[in-house]
């Protein structure tokens, strides 16, 4: 059982540069969500997933897509990325929305 | 409209002490709160939550009240030891057409003295 897995880790993009941030959980749970965290800041709700098949926009979704491709997965897509994009990108998930979330282990990204 | 705030920004505490973080919150219904652990470099991690609309929960060292008529809730750490050094974070869901938006807090780090 891995619970929340994100791919790949770390990342370094140039501005203008595409890429898709993947997330998979293990765990049956409905709700999906992918947060950003800044240096020193909180977690940024960017886009989430109540159950497959539907998708929310979070607080700061703009220059973001995502998609539930299943269950188990909910990618993250930054089609021309930007250095105000550099953070560290956490995938979470829950049974339900009320419930506790797990997150994975995050992926760090650099736009240059 | 939706608004997390979470006091203070920074907390250090003596060994042994107690630490007290406070969320405030707007316009949500929600009966469930939340609170997260996130040491440096890893995931946050959930460490105590709430169902109610007033009242206490506690776990060993850890304990949340929350005033729902005065939309606020609390995390109590007693007895602090070093391996509570951490950014806790409070989060609160919003209702949406669809779904519940959670929202979190902007983080309290705490740090323990020896």
């Amino acid at each position: 059982n891995a619970g929340v897995t994100q791919t790949p880790k770390f990342q370094v993009l140039k501005t203008g540069q595409s890429m898709t941030l993947q997330c998979a959980q293990d765990m049956n749970h409905n709700s999906m969500y992918w947060y950003r965290q800044d240096p020193g800041m909180g977690l940024r709700l960017i886009y989430y997933s109540a159950s497959e098949g539907t998708t929310d926009k979070g607080e700061v979704p703009n220059g973001y897509n995502v998609s539930r491709l299943n269950k188990r997965e909910f990618s993250l897509r930054l089609e021309s990325a930007a250095p105000s994009q550099t953070s560290v990108y956490f995938c979470a998930s829950s049974e339900r929305e009320r419930n506790t979330q797990y997150f994975g282990p995050g992926t760090r990204l650099t736009v240059l | 409209g939706e608004n997390v705030e979470q006091h203070p920004s920074t907390l250090s505490v003596q060994e042994g002490d107690s630490a007290v973080i406070k969320c405030t919150y707007s316009d949500s219904a929600s009966n469930y709160f939340p609170w997260y652990k996130q040491e440096l470099g890893k995931r946050p991690q959930l460490i105590i939550d709430i169902r109610s609309n007033v009242g206490e929960k506690k776990d060993q060292r850890i304990a949340v009240t929350l005033n729902k008529t005065a939309k606020h809730f609390s995390l109590h750490i007693t007895e602090t030891q070093p391996e509570d050094s951490a950014v806790y974070f409070c989060a609160v869901p919003y209702e949406q057409s669809s779904a519940s938006k959670i929202i979190f807090g902007s983080g309290t780090r705490l740090s323990i003295r020896p």
